[in-house]
């Protein structure tokens, strides 16, 4: 019962460096998402994709690209990273169906850290 | 604009009693959606619960509900006959829309709730 993958789990960078987070889900589902959590406050959406070949913006897309690779595959890149990206970052996946109560089932979270 | 606010940084509670988590929320659609998140210190998120705007009644699961109070725009989880498990941090959300494409969650700062024995 994988459900949501990210990896890695914890990883260090530079400054300037780039880096993919990676995420994957076994659950069939339509819509992917990446938030970031920032300490003290709640989860800020980054990037989503409502299905496979969609990508859209959230409320902080800035310093941020997305692939959705296919319906199971949707990875986040840093081009450059800066200390202000540094941030623990969740992927979450959902079913598109009529009924609106569908929830997110999110990964364990990758935490990152930029020097 | 829609807004979650959770006004309560972290709360105490007994052990076997019960808590009420507060959430108030701002939005202009009259369509929309409530979530209930768990997260312990291990990191992950665990829905909880959800409330639509248009039910009839409160939603119930296990030892959570929420009180629902649509003209007061609060959606409150109430926890009962609290365990030490529950200590964790809990986040209210808000989807707005119904149409399936639209579906975002805006999430609110979140409440620590710890739970002494």
């Amino acid at each position: 019962n994988a459900g949501v993958t990210q990896t890695p789990k914890f990883q260090v960078l530079k400054t300037g460096q780039s880096m993919t987070l990676q995420c994957a889900q076994d659950m069939n589902h339509n819509s992917m998402y990446w938030y970031r959590q920032d300490p003290g406050m709640g989860l800020r959406l980054i990037y989503y994709s409502a299905s496979e070949g969609t990508t859209d913006k959230g409320e902080v897309p800035n310093g941020y690209n997305v692939s959705r690779l296919n319906k199971r595959e949707f990875s986040l890149r840093l081009e450059s990273a800066a200390p202000s990206q540094t941030s623990v970052y969740f992927c979450a996946s959902r079913q598109n169906r009529d009924w609106v109560n569908q929830p997110q089932h999110f990964g364990d979270g990758t935490r990152l850290s930029i020097l | 604009a829609q807004k979650i606010t959770q006004t309560q940084p972290g709360m105490f509670v007994q052990e076997k009693e019960a808590v009420t988590l507060d959430c108030t929320y701002d939005t202009s659609d009259p369509s929309y959606g409530l979530f209930w998140y768990k997260q312990p210190s291990s990191g992950e998120m665990i829905f909880l619960i959800y409330q639509g705007s248009y039910d009839q009644q409160n939603a119930t699961e296990g030892r959570y509900s929420l009180n629902f109070q649509k003209a007061r725009k609060s959606a409150n989880l109430v926890i009962s006959a609290s365990q030490l498990g529950d200590s964790a941090m809990y986040f209210c959300a808000m989807r707005e829309g119904l149409r399936d494409s639209s579906y975002k969650l805006i999430f609110g700062s979140g409440t620590r709730l710890l739970v002494r024995p």
